[in-house]
């Protein structure tokens, strides 16, 4: 079972819709989790992190459920710009520096 | 501020040939590097970090070798490529408190093709 799992997609939505896309993670020590994003051919970046009580960042909201183990992340009215690949990221407890990546879910906002 | 380079961006390599990508870091002293892999349909693999000149940690075992010669500069190299090498190589830096913000701050990539 993969680490870090989520559904590659691609989600394909009009411009304006609300989408949530989900995202499982194997290790009950998993310590801190975040979202990055990555455009086509690009490199990853920080979208915003995960926190435990949710967290809201203008259109992106995270949520946490550490007994379902699971995080998400819902786009509020799309826009085409935020096509891109949403990347889940966990850190686990004690795991030094380093992150674990899931494989991304893609998005296509649509006119 | 700080950035990050890597080069080259893109190269194609005959099976068997040797590796060098050179990654730098400007504007922190000290950094945590790292050297992920991403292959087509899969997500960021973790190949080396390194928290000081010298110290060196492999994730995975493979045909790849990593060196920090210099606080701020990062080397991915290989003395014989193999077809499943192909890739897009991203280095990256963090503060040492990685925990606080989970935040890397990756380079533009070098997108290898062996052949």
């Amino acid at each position: 079972r993969k680490e870090v799992e989520q559904d590659p997609g691609p989600f394909n939505v009009p411009e304006g819709a609300t989408v949530a896309f989900n995202c499982t993670y194997s290790n009950s020590a998993s310590q801190s989790f975040f979202w990055y994003r990555q455009d086509c051919r690009k490199e990853p970046k920080l979208l915003m992190s995960v926190y435990s009580s949710g967290n809201e960042d203008g259109r992106f909201t995270a949520q946490l459920n550490r007994a379902s183990q699971y995080i998400s992340l819902l786009i509020r009215d799309s826009k085409l710009s935020d096509s891109a690949t949403y990347l889940c990221v966990v850190k686990l407890t004690g795991g030094g520096n380093k992150l674990t990546f899931g494989t991304g879910t893609q998005l296509k906002v649509e006119l | 501020s700080q950035t990050i380079h890597q080069w080259p961006a893109t190269l194609v390599q005959p099976v068997g040939s040797p590796l060098s990508l050179e990654c730098t870091v400007e504007g922190t002293s000290n950094p945590n590097l790292y050297w992920y892999r991403q292959a087509a349909g899969r997500g960021l693999q973790l190949l080396f970090y390194s928290v000081g000149i010298g110290q060196i940690s492999s994730e995975v075992p493979q045909n790849l070798s990593a060196s920090r010669p210099q606080d701020r500069q990062f080397i991915l190299s290989s003395k014989k490529l193999l077809l499943s090498d192909s890739g897009f190589y991203l280095c990256a830096w963090s503060e040492l408190q990685l925990a606080n913000t989970g935040e890397l701050f990756f380079g533009e990539g070098s997108r290898l093709t062996v052949l």
